[in-house]
């Protein structure tokens, strides 16, 4: 079982709405990361957070909003979507905060759907 | 600039047969890390593997072994005697140590499928 929760795991939406998506890791990882993954591609790297704080932004649309309450959360919060950002949303964490140069552990993923 | 390139694009064995996913890289940086990663039909992402540009050793664990070649800028990763549980797109992936930094680039994935 993973070590990196994700909830939702499936998130319906429509346009005009908005919602959260958590993720949750007990490791003690200091950076945490937002990756997008359409079907049948890799994952596209959206933001890094490293010791809470916001490292990368990946110039990702403003209606994708990352919030790191403590070390242990990662939340990304969405509004006014789009249908072409329906894809599976995974968060991971990584012990390396040099980053770049550690593996990463990865949730299963939410899985939304715009509307 | 980094890149990876997975040219398998999907993989098709009979169970028990021996597999080699293929994976070379591009980097102009010297000092870089390579990773494997799993997906299986549920999503999450499984780490595998992590070799530093420096360890050209080649790693056994299990059925699995990898086999990193600076020479070629390849870092291959063979299964032997396959299982069904094998199943899974399998991504290379690669981080430049001093730049582009706290970006993996990941290749386009390698789907494996293990027949019974």
């Amino acid at each position: 079982d993973t070590e990196v929760t994700q909830t939702p795991k499936h998130l319906v939406m429509g346009m005009t709405n908005k919602k959260s998506l958590k993720c949750e890791q007990h490791m003690g990882h200091r950076a945490m990361y937002w990756y997008k993954q359409k079907a049948k591609k890799p994952p596209e790297l959206m933001f890094v957070y490293s010791y809470e704080k916001l490292s990368i932004n990946e110039s990702v649309p403003s209606r994708f909003s990352p919030e790191c309450p403590n070390s242990s959360l990662l939340n990304l919060h969405l509004h006014a979507l789009q249908p072409e950002d329906s894809a599976l949303y995974l968060c991971a964490s990584s012990p390396y905060i040099r980053l770049n140069t550690g593996e990463l552990f990865f949730g299963e993923g939410s899985r939304l759907t715009v509307l | 600039a980094q890149k990876v390139t997975q040219a398998q694009t999907e993989i098709s064995v009979v169970e028990k047969e021996d597999v080699t996913l293929d994976c070379v890289y591009e980097t102009r940086d010297t000092t870089y890390y390579l990773f494997w990663y799993k997906q299986p039909p549920s999503g999450e992402l499984v780490f595998l593997i992590r070799r530093n540009s420096f360890d050209e050793q080649n790693e056994i664990s299990g059925r699995y072994s990898w086999n990193f070649q600076k020479s070629t800028s390849s870092f291959n990763f063979t299964i032997t005697a396959s299982q069904v549980v094998d199943s899974a797109v399998y991504f290379c992936a690669l981080s430049e140590a001093n730049t582009n930094a706290g970006k993996s680039t990941f290749g386009d994935g390698t789907t494996l499928t293990v027949k019974p």
